[in-house]
């Protein structure tokens, strides 16, 4: 199936600064990926959808001044946590779909950690 | 997007089979039906997805009544390993932009 990998898998950062995450589609183009955020014992929360080449679709509450989000091309994605705080800390997982009418693959995820 | 709903937590022992039912009251014509597995620390894996009646495929089958209001995802013979969160999500996928919500999701702890 089709590969979606996310880095870092892990980081550790100090409060106020920023984090940059990578999502990229390995071996297919997205027009279309995901950023979603996980909390431990928690569903999977949407956070923004990103269109290549436009403005990221935020969800209702989530801070688009805070988490940036850039789709620069067909196969990458990056999530930027701004002046990150401990309570940012989180799961982040993003996902892409190839085409339409199929299934969503899923990066590995990224555990932050902000001290 | 049709709000789904599923039992918290199943348990299992190893060798049954496992059913998970899925509630989706509100799904629409176009909505198609996807579950997805996720591991602890991993991103969610896609298991099966279904339109109507029965999808069958290495792992895992899926069952659809008529109406589409629920849908029950069989998992044969499980083993330790399938302990995880599987998740039902219901979407119109069959046209370019879906947006993936996810529910509480069902927590299956299979033990020995």
């Amino acid at each position: 199936g089709a590969v979606v990998s996310q880095h870092p898998s892990w980081v550790i950062c100090k409060s106020g600064t920023s984090v940059k995450i990578e999502c990229r589609s390995l071996d297919f183009q997205a027009t279309t990926m995901f950023w979603y955020r996980q909390f431990p014992k928690q569903s999977l929360m949407l956070m923004a959808t990103s269109n290549e080449g436009s403005k990221a679709t935020y969800e209702q509450g989530v801070e688009k001044d805070k988490f940036l989000i850039n789709h620069a091309s067909l196969t990458l994605s990056t999530l930027t946590v701004t002046s990150a705080h401990p309570e940012d800390s989180s799961f982040y997982i993003c996902s892409a779909i190839p085409r339409v009418n199929t299934e969503a693959f899923f990066g590995q995820g990224t555990r932050l950690t902000v001290v | 997007l049709a709000k789904t709903t599923q039992p918290i937590s199943m348990d299992s022992y190893e060798g049954q089979e496992v059913n998970i039912t899925c509630s989706h009251n509100n799904i629409a014509t176009n909505d198609y039906i996807t579950w997805y597995q996720q591991f602890p620390s991993q991103g969610p894996r896609f298991i099966i997805q279904g339109y109507k009646t029965k999808v069958t495929n290495e792992v895992a089958s899926l069952f659809i009544p008529a109406d589409r209001k629920s849908s029950t995802l069989s998992l044969p013979r499980v083993s330790l390993s399938d302990t995880a969160v599987y998740y039902c999500l219901v979407g119109l996928m069959s046209t370019g932009f879906q947006k993936l919500v996810f529910g509480t999701g069902t927590r299956l702890l299979v033990s020995p």
